[in-house]
């Protein structure tokens, strides 16, 4: 199994543009999230989904929207980038039974 | 509000000390607690997950990490630390029943060789 992966890595964008985060995972996990990991404040939940057709705000959703059409696919997308919006953001999973999650190596934004 | 808090923001060691991490928590029922590590460039690794039972429990690498329920707490422990140990560490709750994981602040372990 390739786990969580997420695409792409690094990306730079430029204020007021537009795009879309990848995750995939290949467990067969109803659950994902999405979180942005900023320098000091550990890791803060931006969506959730608790299966395909199911999402809910996380702690820090504003200027993000996600879809779930899939149980393998959960895209996150930013509309009209920020500075603020520069960031670390990880994708993770769980199973229904298990509280752990499964974390992909992430994608590091940088809003100019 | 509820909350997880890592009291050690970096903690630098020379090799072979011991190592002790604060976790504390403020949720009033029954909670899932991790700890995950981040080695420099990297995601998050889960270290080491408690969810009932024995609450001395061991993770990988030599890692163990004690529940004290009366106290709200779950530190993390290695006896003697390694300059690969050289990582960010988050603790975790989740509350039983709960969706979503609350992460801590995390503490950053410099380990000198």
């Amino acid at each position: 199994n390739a786990g969580v992966t997420q695409t792409p890595k690094f990306r730079i964008l430029k204020i007021g543009q537009s795009m879309t985060l990848q995750c995939t995972q290949d467990m067969n996990h109803n659950y994902m999230y999405w979180y942005r990991q900023d320098p000091g404040m550990g890791l803060k939940l931006i969506y959730y989904s608790v299966g395909a057709g199911i999402t809910d705000k996380g702690e820090v959703p504003n200027g993000y929207n996600v879809s779930r059409s899939t149980t393998e696919d959960f895209p996150l997308r930013l509309e009209l980038a920020a500075p603020s919006q520069t960031s670390v953001y990880f994708c993770a999973s769980r199973p229904g039974q298990s509280y752990e999650q499964y974390f992909g190596p992430g994608t590091r934004l940088t809003v100019t | 509000a509820q909350s997880v808090s890592q009291h050690n923001h970096h903690v630098i060691l020379s090799e072979a000390a011991s190592l002790e991490l604060g976790c504390n928590y403020s949720y009033g029922g029954t909670v899932n607690l991790f700890w995950y590590v981040q080695y420099p460039g990297q995601h998050l690794q889960l270290l080491l997950k408690y969810f009932s039972g024995d609450p001395l429990v061991k993770g990988i690498k030599g890692f163990e990490a004690e529940f004290i329920k009366s106290k709200f707490s779950f530190n993390l422990r290695k006896p003697s630390v390694q300059w690969s140990d050289t990582a960010e560490y988050f603790c975790a709750v989740i509350p039983t029943g709960a969706n979503n994981l609350f992460f801590g602040t995390g503490t950053r372990l410099t380990v000198i060789p």
